[in-house]
């Protein structure tokens, strides 16, 4: 029943490697989200796609990668993990927005490690 | 642009007491909302209350309530008979309205001490 959810929970893996982190939701939902929280527990958006288009890019390096499928869907890749990756990585979910406001759903985070 | 500002990285309070947390934000935007979101160490992210700019009546849920001050632009959060549960990061986050994109504050740690 979980309406966010994400896999892995926990990844650690080394510099240079190419990583990936899933994330579905079940409520749906058209718009999904990635967010990045740093060490300090600073939470910034990272990307948004509504209905599998891509709506908010943020400052962030061209070696990550968001991939929808479909709707229910949006995955992360990262390429050639630098140590400053090392974060919790949450994805979201809201209805799309038409006037006003949509609540969004978070999902349990992914913690990356980078070594 | 949007800034949030939460100006307490740590605060403690008594197990049935009463506690404010703080947060600031600057926009030029008269359509926005604002909100309270708490983060237990499961790091779950849990809404905990929300401030749309146009009402100016406060907006309360259970426990919790809030301070809208919109010409000082600032908004507390009130957390009353403090639990244990209540232990957790707090963020304070503003959304121009029709655009679903947060800015997150930089939060405030509460413990609650029995």
């Amino acid at each position: 029943d979980t309406a966010v959810s994400q896999t892995p929970k926990y990844l650690v893996t080394q510099m240079g490697n190419d990583k990936s982190i899933k994330c579905e939701q079940n409520l749906g939902h058209d718009t999904m989200y990635w967010y990045k929280q740093d060490s300090k527990k600073f939470l910034k958006i990272m990307f948004s796609y509504n209905n599998k288009e891509l709506i908010i890019n943020e400052t962030v390096p061209n070696r990550f990668s968001p991939k929808s499928p479909d709707k229910a869907h949006l995955n992360l890749h990262i390429n050639s993990l630098e140590l400053g990756d090392s974060a919790v990585y949450f994805c979201a979910s809201s209805r799309a927005t038409s006037g006003g406001y949509n609540e969004q759903f978070f999902g349990p985070g992914t913690r990356l490690t980078v070594l | 642009a949007q800034t949030v500002t939460q100006s307490q990285p740590e605060m403690s309070v008594q197990e049935a007491e009463t506690v404010t947390l703080s947060c600031t934000y600057d926009t030029s935007e008269s359509n926005y909302y604002l909100f309270w979101y708490k983060q237990p160490p499961s790091r779950q992210m849990i809404l905990v209350i929300r401030q749309e700019a146009y009402k100016q009546q406060n907006a309360t849920e259970n426990r919790f309530s809030v301070n809208f001050q919109k010409a000082a632009k600032s908004f507390s959060l009130k957390i009353s008979d403090s639990q244990l549960g209540d232990t957790a990061m707090y963020f304070c986050a503003f959304m121009r309205g029709n655009f679903n994109k947060f800015y997150f504050g930089s939060g405030t740690k509460l413990n609650v001490k029995p």
